[in-house]
């Protein structure tokens, strides 16, 4: 059965910094795995998708990259901005099930 | 830019009562999906539905939930008899492809007292 854990569950930093966020899952069979932001009590907004043929996926100040032999994935936002604060959600697609294993998320305030 | 929508955003209904949650799906998509997260819990999958039928479901979808797509554009989630621990949010997603990038409506908070 796979599982998607995310570190940290928290995360509070100045605006301006890099960070780097953490994801990893047990079966490393994927299809592809999916960034997601959900502001709270909102909706899920799709962020990148990383084929399971890729190793990074870019948009803007965000990258994603994927290991998925060691079952890990990173989403990078570069010069965070208050704006940024929210809950970001990774998810994967086993090709055998066609549905989304999520995460937990982890909630990232980005402060003035 | 096109949007999966979900209608109503906020649901409130007593034990036992059945609720019809509604979606449209972006309209070239084929792929539908229902998902649920319970306040503070990860996002779990209920179910997927293609070509008229369900593709996949969950444990969780038992026999009080079934999904229709009643006409070209809507879908639908029905519980039959709703438990408390049916509180939830419930989203909505559609795709183009199976394994392609899936797209989420903003979801029905479903509370059941």
């Amino acid at each position: 059965k796979q599982e998607v854990t995310q570190i940290p569950a928290a995360l509070s930093v100045p605006e301006g910094e890099n960070l780097v966020l953490n994801c990893s899952f047990t079966d490393s069979a994927i299809y592809n795995l999916q960034w997601f932001r959900q502001d709270p009590g909102k909706g899920l907004t799709s962020l990148l998708l990383i084929q399971s043929s890729q190793r990074e996926q870019t948009s803007g100040r965000l990258n994603a990259s994927l290991d998925k032999s060691s079952g890990r994935s990173t989403l990078y936002i570069a010069a965070s901005q208050p704006g940024d604060s929210a809950t970001y959600l990774c998810a994967v697609y086993t090709g055998t099930a066609s549905k989304l294993t999520f995460g937990t998320g982890t909630r990232l305030q980005v402060t003035l | 830019e096109p949007e999966v929508t979900q209608t109503p955003s906020h649901q409130v209904t007593q034990m036992g009562q059945e609720v019809i949650l509604r979606c449209v799906p972006i309209s070239n998509h084929l792929y539908f999906y229902w998902y649920r997260q319970i306040l503070g819990q990860k996002v779990e999958f209920l179910v997927s539905f293609y070509n008229n039928e369900i593709s996949e479901k969950s444990e969780i979808f038992d026999d009080q939930f079934s999904v229709e797509r009643p006409d070209g554009s809507n879908f639908t989630l029905k519980i039959r008899s709703t438990k408390l621990e049916d509180s939830a949010m419930y989203f909505c997603a559609s795709s183009v492809y199976r394994d392609g990038i899936q797209y989420f409506g903003a979801g029905t908070r479903l509370s059941v007292l």
